[in-house]
């Protein structure tokens, strides 16, 4: 079935670095793709989405590229901030029934400091 | 646009007692809605899923007599924990999502103690 598979964390960076979360999906064909961001202590928000290949989605700095080549749709961000801390979870929804649930990788926690 | 509120924000409750957590969606029509538990520094636990005015479809391992979902309108639903026991304390999250939306929106989560 389909499933996406994260990099483990936990991501430890300094403010104004570049960072890179791994994602990559098993799918047949080209499903919507997601990440999501947990800041502490909160539910999911959704921060970016790709709806078909090749699609790019971006939200406050951060940046995602469907690439159908690779299968993959690693999380960029050029210069990270402090208030970036959170965890993040990439995303793809269960085409194998109508109930519409996302699957959810296993999060990658990452850790800001000044 | 696309929130979604969950109340109460934190409870906690004794062993045997029942507790009730609503999801609300508050500037849209939720369709279906969604029940998720997370452990600490884990993912997401998919409970069960529940369209308006039918019965929940419950997830493998999920007991439905324990946790009782009610999504009897497009706008709310509610996860009941009944008879808590200290193993259900736990982080409750709802979502909410459109009708032929894939996209899901999250609310801000319910933290459960049961002493």
């Amino acid at each position: 079935g389909d499933s996406v598979t994260q990099m483990e964390g936990p991501v430890t960076l300094s403010e104004e670095a570049f960072l890179t979360i791994n994602c990559t999906y098993t799918a047949t064909g080209y499903p919507s793709l997601f990440w999501y961001v947990q800041y502490p202590g909160e539910g999911l928000q959704l921060l970016l989405k790709a709806t078909k290949a090749d699609d790019k989605g971006s939200n406050k700095g951060f940046e995602a590229t469907y690439r159908k080549e690779t299968t993959s749709f690693h999380l960029e961000k050029g210069s990270v901030q402090v208030s970036d801390s959170a965890v993040y979870f990439c995303a793809l929804p269960d085409r194998g029934s109508t109930l519409g649930r996302l699957y959810f990788g296993r999060g990658t926690q990452l850790t800001v400091w000044p | 646009g696309a929130v979604v509120s969950q109340h109460p924000s934190r409870v906690i409750c004794k062993s045997g007692t029942s507790v009730k957590i609503e999801c609300r969606s508050l500037d849209f029509q939720a369709t279906t809605m969604f029940w998720y538990r997370q452990f600490p520094k884990q993912s997401l636990m998919l409970m069960a899923t529940s369209n308006e005015g039918s019965k929940a479809t419950y997830e493998q391992g999920v007991e439905k007599d324990k946790f009782l979902i009610n999504h009897a309108s497009l706008t709310l639903s509610t996860l009941t924990v009944t008879s808590a026991h200290p193993e259900d304390s736990s982080f409750y999250i709802c979502s909410a999502r459109l009708s032929g939306r894939e996209t899901q929106y999250f609310g801000p989560g319910t933290r459960l103690l049961v002493l």
